[in-house]
């Protein structure tokens, strides 16, 4: 079945830092791949996704880059905060067939 | 409000003690799920459904069941739980048959098997 590593498996910036957080992929046949956060206690919550026939998606500042040939994907922030503060999962599907990587633990300081 | 809504949010119970946890979406929403989240593993998928009477295997389903005779509803039963099944559960659901969407999670359920 299909294999998602993460990395780094935590992460501590500077307020107003960059951060960026990525995933590799083991099956080709993937072709959508959403990123979540949770925040402590909370529910993981959708922030950004990319499907397989696009390169690159941003909202605001949240990116997010794939890469299918080398299979693998990246979650981009920029000008942290605080509140940006959470543990984020990346997300590989195939039919029907979701798999999570094991998360990153961002903190930012202030 | 669009919801997941899970129950009980806390459980603590015996190894051997029947138990369900229940998962209910108001947003008629085709895919619902059913994930554990171990430390250091994220979150794993138990069992999924794609609609009413339709349900499949995930990547850990081992020591659990599930049902879907409802759209809305979607619990998952463990019939003879043991300490290795204490975990926190998230139930999700999409919009999407296939679940290729964002899913929209539950508050949790924290599972204590002693």
């Amino acid at each position: 079945g299909e294999n998602v590593e993460q990395h780094p498996s935590t992460l501590s910036v500077q307020e107003g830092d960059s951060a960026v957080i990525k995933c590799t992929y083991s099956d080709s046949a993937s072709n959508y791949f959403p990123w979540y956060k949770q925040e402590l206690g909370k529910r993981p919550q959708l922030i950004i996704d990319i499907r397989s026939n696009v390169g690159e998606k941003k909202d605001q500042r949240i990116a997010v880059t794939l890469n299918k040939t080398a299979k693998h994907f990246s979650l981009h922030i920029t000008e942290t905060q605080p509140e940006d503060s959470a543990v984020y999962f990346c997300a590989a599907y195939k039919l029907n067939d979701m798999r999570f990587g094991a998360g990153t633990r961002l903190t930012v300081k202030p | 409000e669009a919801q997941v809504t899970q129950n009980p949010r806390y459980l603590i119970t015996v190894t051997g003690k029947k138990l369900t946890v229940t998962c209910s979406q108001n947003m008629n929403h085709e895919y619902m799920s059913w994930y554990r989240q171990d430390p250091g593993l994220g979150l794993r998928q138990i069992y999924y459904s794609m609609n009413v009477e339709v349900t499949d295997k995930g990547d850990v389903p081992e020591g659990y069941k599930v049902s879907r005779k409802e759209k809305r509803n979607f619990p998952l039963i463990l019939e003879s739980p043991s300490p290795n099944q204490t975990s926190l559960y998230f139930c999700a659901s999409s919009w999407s048959s296939t679940g290729d969407q964002p899913q929209h999670f539950g508050d949790g359920t924290r599972l204590s098997i002693l």
